[in-house]
């Protein structure tokens, strides 16, 4: 089973600023089997970013995802007030299909 | 609009059993993998199972291999998630979501609590 660590835990920042997210992989992990989702408290998770730097469907351009191997990272250019959330990472390129413990980024 | 309606949660003692369902609208259901996926209270999220389009593949977490059957009806656009042996641990939000490599669209969850 691959085991997916985020990093950090809790990021605090302001609105404006931007959000560096961390998940490592205890395997390698195809950046084409790699995805990002956002929950927000109460809510479903959503799906933000597939396979390789994909948005999904309403996502907007401030949100990016890079990395390869067994490390990779979400970026969000400016926080919004909405984007304060938790962040999950997930690979798919293998059974079974794990989840990151989630980054929360809550406003400082 | 794609959409997924969960339901059929509730609480049920240790051992006892329960039946989720997910109204699926919004897209040809028969084409898509389906899956399953719990959050326990303030935890993070974890993969339950997942059933193939024809429903002739189908994974489970070795969390519950034995104790939960997934199952589909591609004539009413509906996927199941049959539990029984309930535990404790098994105390969580389950949500179902549609299978696009990534899972793409979830429904609302529906909370399970299992206690006596």
């Amino acid at each position: 089973e691959i085991v997916l660590t985020q990093s950090p835990g809790t990021l605090s920042l302001s609105p404006g600023e931007r959000a560096t997210l961390s998940c490592r992989a205890s395997q390698s992990v195809s950046s084409s089997y790699l995805a990002w989702y956002q929950q927000k408290p109460g809510q479903a998770p959503r799906l933000l970013i597939y396979g390789a730097s994909n948005r999904a469907t309403g996502i907007p351009d401030r949100f990016s995802d890079s990395g390869s191997g067994s490390d990779f990272t979400l970026t969000i250019s400016r926080l919004e007030p909405e984007d304060f959330a938790v962040y999950y990472c997930q690979q798919y390129g293998s059974s079974p299909r794990t989840f990151g413990q989630g980054t929360k980024v809550e406003i400082k | 609009q794609v959409q997924l309606a969960d339901s059929g949660g509730g609480l049920v003692k240790p051992g006892g059993s329960l039946r989720l369902s997910c109204a699926a609208s919004g897209f040809t259901f028969s084409d898509y993998y389906m899956s399953w996926i719990r959050q326990a209270p303030g935890k993070g999220l974890e993969w339950v199972s997942y059933i193939s389009s024809s429903g002739s593949t189908i994974y489970y977490a070795d969390s519950v291999k034995g104790r939960f059957t997934i199952s589909r009806d591609n004539a009413q656009n509906s996927l199941y998630l049959q539990m029984n042996s309930l535990r404790a641990e098994d105390t969580a939000v389950y949500y179902c979501a549609r299978l696009n490599g990534a899972f793409d669209y979830w429904g609302q969850g529906t909370l399970v609590t299992v206690s006596s």
